[in-house]
């Protein structure tokens, strides 16, 4: 299957600082890729979809200035959580895929922000 | 608006069969998932089915879809403690929208 990456797999950060995550596809290109997030032992929420070129579209209660979304190619969008603090701490997961019928997730980002 | 429920845990005999059943509210799904999260990792794709499908095999896995009852399940067969996991079960209307997920299926086997 199609594989999709994300860097970092980890991070620790100070409360106020902004972390940016980002999603690459690898063998394929991704007009629309997406971002959830994942509280510990609970499902992935879907938090925005993001668009080459152009605004993301986020879902409601997810706060746009918070979570800033950058899809600047085919195979690279970024999450960039800004100004971080504790109850930002979540597993943060992209997909993509080459259609939408098939969603591929990349791996995860563990953040712990202190 | 949408929802997808799953049971939180299911038990079985390694060697028995594993059947983790869903149910969806939306009536426009046209496509639903299982993937398959182990412990600290991302999710794995393990199949799909078209709603205009009722059944697909894959070597172990066996899914079912019953659009009249919005149910679907993930059967897998000769289940190996390499199956333990949580298992997810998502739906997407189509489109370019992000999948709804259920809140998982941890299965668990018993040697």
């Amino acid at each position: 299957g199609a594989v999709v990456s994300q860097h970092p797999s980890r991070v620790i950060c100070k409360s106020g600082t902004s972390v940016k995550i980002e999603c690459r596809s690898l063998d394929f290109q991704a007009t629309t890729m997406f971002w959830y997030r994942q509280f510990p032992k609970q499902s992935l929420m879907l938090m925005a979809t993001s668009n080459e070129g152009s605004k993301a579209t986020y879902e409601q209660g997810v706060e746009k200035d918070k979570f800033l979304i950058n899809h600047a190619s085919l195979t690279l969008s970024t999450l960039t959580v800004t100004s971080a603090h504790p109850e930002d701490s979540s597993f943060y997961i992209c997909s993509a895929g080459p259609g939408v019928r098939e969603q591929f997730f990349g791996p995860g980002t563990r953040l712990t922000v202190l | 608006g949408e929802d997808v429920e799953q049971s939180l845990f299911l038990s079985v005999r390694e060697g028995d069969s594993s059947v983790i059943n869903c149910t969806y509210t939306d009536s426009s799904s046209t496509y639903l998932y299982w993937y398959k999260q182990e412990p600290g990792a991302g999710l794995q794709l393990l199949t799909y089915i078209f709603s205009n499908m009722d059944m697909k095999q894959d070597q172990r896995l066996t899914v079912l879809l019953n659009k009249k009852d919005k149910h679907l399940s993930l059967r897998i067969a000769d289940t190996q403690t390499g199956d333990s996991a949580i298992y997810f079960c998502a739906e997407n209307a189509g489109g370019a929208d992000g999948l709804t997920f259920g809140k998982g299926t941890h299965l668990i086997i018993q040697p």
